[in-house]
């Protein structure tokens, strides 16, 4: 099983959509949850992230964590034609006596939000 | 600040030919690292480094070597390029910030082996 399982869609919406991408993984040790996004031919680019469980919202976009599902997820609201790129989710263990500086990615998740 | 920038953008080699990536960063960042990008694949850490002067093995590290000689310089060496290194790379870089490692990652290098 790999540590961080991302569907990796494609996904199609029109724009105004409430979107939701999910990720799963594994390795309970994880505590800091990322989510990247990538417009295509460019570098990923941090979204957002949080701290073992709960939510953060920014704007548009919530990041869920559910440590006892080992599931993590970002809702975009309002879904604008700019919001499409691939969003990759990342995660690491935490600081003391982990590498937290190395980050687990998941596969990303094509997204295209229709005008 | 330019943040992360790699040289150079695109390359085509021949099998068995060498080059080497160049990633620089301009934010005074201790970890910086080389990633591979491939359709289906996702992002793989090829090699990374903690601090100047020194490197680690990443995921996929066969076929390539690393040098950070200068703690804003982190190179990426193929040696004797093959068709299956044919990917685009990626080069980041990050620092601890209120305990979690942003990464900042350059535009990338686009490099075909034929």
């Amino acid at each position: 099983q790999k540590e961080v399982e991302q569907d990796p869609g494609p996904l199609s919406v029109p724009e105004g959509a409430i979107v939701s991408l999910n990720c799963t993984y594994s390795n309970s040790a994880f505590q800091y949850f990322m989510w990247y996004r990538q417009y295509s031919r460019k570098g990923p680019e941090l979204l957002m992230y949080t701290y073992s469980s709960g939510n953060k919202e920014d704007g548009r976009f919530t990041a869920q964590v559910d440590k006892s599902s080992k599931y993590i997820s970002l809702f975009i609201r309002d879904s604008q034609p700019s919001d499409s790129a691939t969003y990759l989710c990342a995660m690491s263990p935490p600081g003391s006596g982990g590498s937290n500086y190395k980050l687990t990615f998941g596969k990303g998740t094509l997204l295209t939000v229709n005008p | 600040n330019a943040g992360v920038t790699q040289t150079p953008k695109f390359r085509v080699l021949k099998t068995g030919q060498s080059m080497t990536l160049l990633c620089a960063q301009d934010m005074n960042h201790e970890y910086m690292y080389w990633y591979r990008q491939d359709p289906g694949m996702g992002l793989r850490l090829i090699h990374y480094s903690v601090g100047e002067g020194t490197t680690a093995k990443g995921e996929v590290p066969d076929g390539y070597n690393v040098s950070r000689l200068k703690k804003q310089n982190f190179l990426l060496g193929l040696e004797s390029a093959a068709p299956s290194q044919t990917s685009v790379y990626f080069c980041a870089s990050s620092a601890r910030l209120a305990g979690v490692y942003e990464q900042y990652f350059g535009p990338g290098t686009r490099l075909t082996v034929t």
